[in-house]
């Protein structure tokens, strides 16, 4: 099974920073992944997916890229609205693999 | 607007059995792949099983396997997870998830709010 690790687990901030989560894969997804975001009580929402590709309706702060099995996912600017869980999936396999999540917290 | 409603969660005694089922709206549900996704208390997230729109193709995770089996009604929207055996383990909020595609492997653009199963004695 392909595993994603994710890192890091808890990460402070402030309103207005530029955050980053790092997800890397056991092997080769070729871009198959998705970022959710979860906050506490609610289902997950998914904010990206195929690595960079915005889900409609979320903000352009959300960004997502990749270089080779690193993926990341960027907030430009931290909004109050943004502080919850965030995990990784991949979809290159039949055994949809998430990351162990990063808790964003207010620093 | 897309709803999934999950139902049939509950407590329940270790090796005993459970069927959720959700109910799917507001999209036309026999061309999407639909799937589990569990969460334990204060963890994260699990993906359990999936099924493509034709059910040609089924899927579950190791943990699950040869214990829950995934299927789908296409006349009536509804996608059910029978769940056999359980564990402690198990104990989780059980979501029914929708794929963005119908056959192909994919990411999950909408989430039902969630069934509660507690396995204990």
């Amino acid at each position: 099974d392909i595993q994603m690790t994710q890192s890091p687990s808890t990460l402070s901030a402030s309103i207005g920073d530029r955050v980053t989560i790092s997800c890397r894969a056991s092997q080769s997804i070729s871009r198959w992944l998705a970022w959710y975001q979860q906050k506490p009580g609610k289902a997950p929402k998914l904010l990206i997916y195929d690595a960079s590709t915005l889900e409609s309706g979320v903000p352009s702060r959300f960004s997502g890229s990749a270089s080779g099995t690193e993926y990341t996912l960027t907030i430009s600017s931290l909004q109050p609205d943004d502080f919850a869980t965030y995990y990784c999936q991949q979809y290159n396999s039949y055994s949809r693999t998430f990351g162990q999540g990063t808790k964003v917290e207010i620093k | 607007e897309v709803q999934l409603v999950e139902s049939g969660g509950g407590l329940v005694k270790p090796g005993g059995s459970l069927r959720l089922s959700c109910v799917a709206s507001g999209f036309t549900f026999s061309t999407y792949s639909m799937n589990w996704v569990r969460q334990a208390p204060g963890r994260g997230l699990e993906w359990v099983s999936s099924i493509t729109a034709s059910s040609s193709y089924k899927y579950s995770a190791d943990s699950v396997k040869g214990r829950f089996t995934i299927s789908r009604d296409n006349a009536k929207n509804s996608l059910y997870l029978q769940m056999n055996s359980l564990r402690a383990e198990d104990t989780a909020f059980y979501y029914c998830v929708k794929g963005r595609d119908g056959e192909q492997f994919c990411d999950f653009d909408y989430w039902g709010q969630g069934t509660l199963v507690t396995v204990s004695s």
